[in-house]
């Protein structure tokens, strides 16, 4: 069965103070990986798509990295406005056309 | 940019009402999907559409019947609202099969 397990659950940062979100996946032929963006009361925001181990993609403070098993994303100097709650998906060539399988997420908090 | 677009935007129901949920996307996606999120258990897919004319069961059907009118619209019928039915429901689309998936802001259902 297709999953995905998020960690940690909750991460409490000091402004500055970088830091990993985690992301492990089992799937039965992966075609990508997504990290998306949810604030309170919204939507899920797209941030990056992965497709291969050692693939990288960087946009200001994050930086998004997968292996075959699982993916992190790195915050580097984080700032309050990067609070929010951070999702993981992926999408299985052996899953429903297109579905992403969602993990529960990261939620983060940066303190000034 | 409107992107996806969902009505309503919040919506109180009593046990055995029906609604329809609106969906509607302008950047001419194929794919179309119904996704619903309760608190610990991440987004989960309902239904979801590859195309205009195809609809196909997520992962958690029952309860809901879904109309993918055209290329722009996919809704969400509740026939007999219940309680576990409560949710926060996200509509999403996609441009192909490999593709990051874009989302509405949520509608917040709630059944008394």
């Amino acid at each position: 069965e297709d999953q995905v397990t998020q960690s940690p659950e909750a991460l409490r940062l000091q402004e500055g103070e970088s830091s990993s979100l985690n992301c492990s996946y089992t799937v039965s032929g992966l075609r990508g990986l997504f990290w998306y963006r949810q604030d309170p009361g919204k939507g899920p925001e797209f941030l990056f798509t992965l497709y291969s181990a050692g693939e990288e993609k960087e946009k200001e403070r994050l930086k998004a990295t997968l292996t075959k098993k699982e993916s992190f994303l790195h915050i580097t100097a984080p700032k309050p406005e990067d609070s929010a709650t951070y999702l993981c998906a992926v999408q299985s060539s052996g899953g429903s056309q297109g579905n992403l399988i969602f993990g529960k997420g990261t939620k983060l908090s940066v303190k000034p | 940019n409107a992107g996806v677009t969902q009505t309503p935007k919040f919506q109180v129901l009593k046990t055995g009402q029906s609604m329809t949920l609106q969906c509607a996307q302008d950047m001419n996606h194929n794919s179309m999907y119904w996704y619903r999120q309760d608190p610990g258990m991440g987004l989960r897919l309902i239904y979801y559409s590859a195309s205009e004319g195809t609809t196909d069961k997520g992962e958690v059907p029952n309860g809901y019947n879904v109309s993918r009118l055209n290329k722009r619209e996919f809704s969400l019928r509740l026939e007999s609202a219940a309680p576990s039915q409560t949710s926060v429901y996200f509509c999403a689309s996609s441009g192909h099969r490999r593709s990051e998936a874009f989302f509405g802001q949520g509608t917040r259902l709630t059944v008394v």
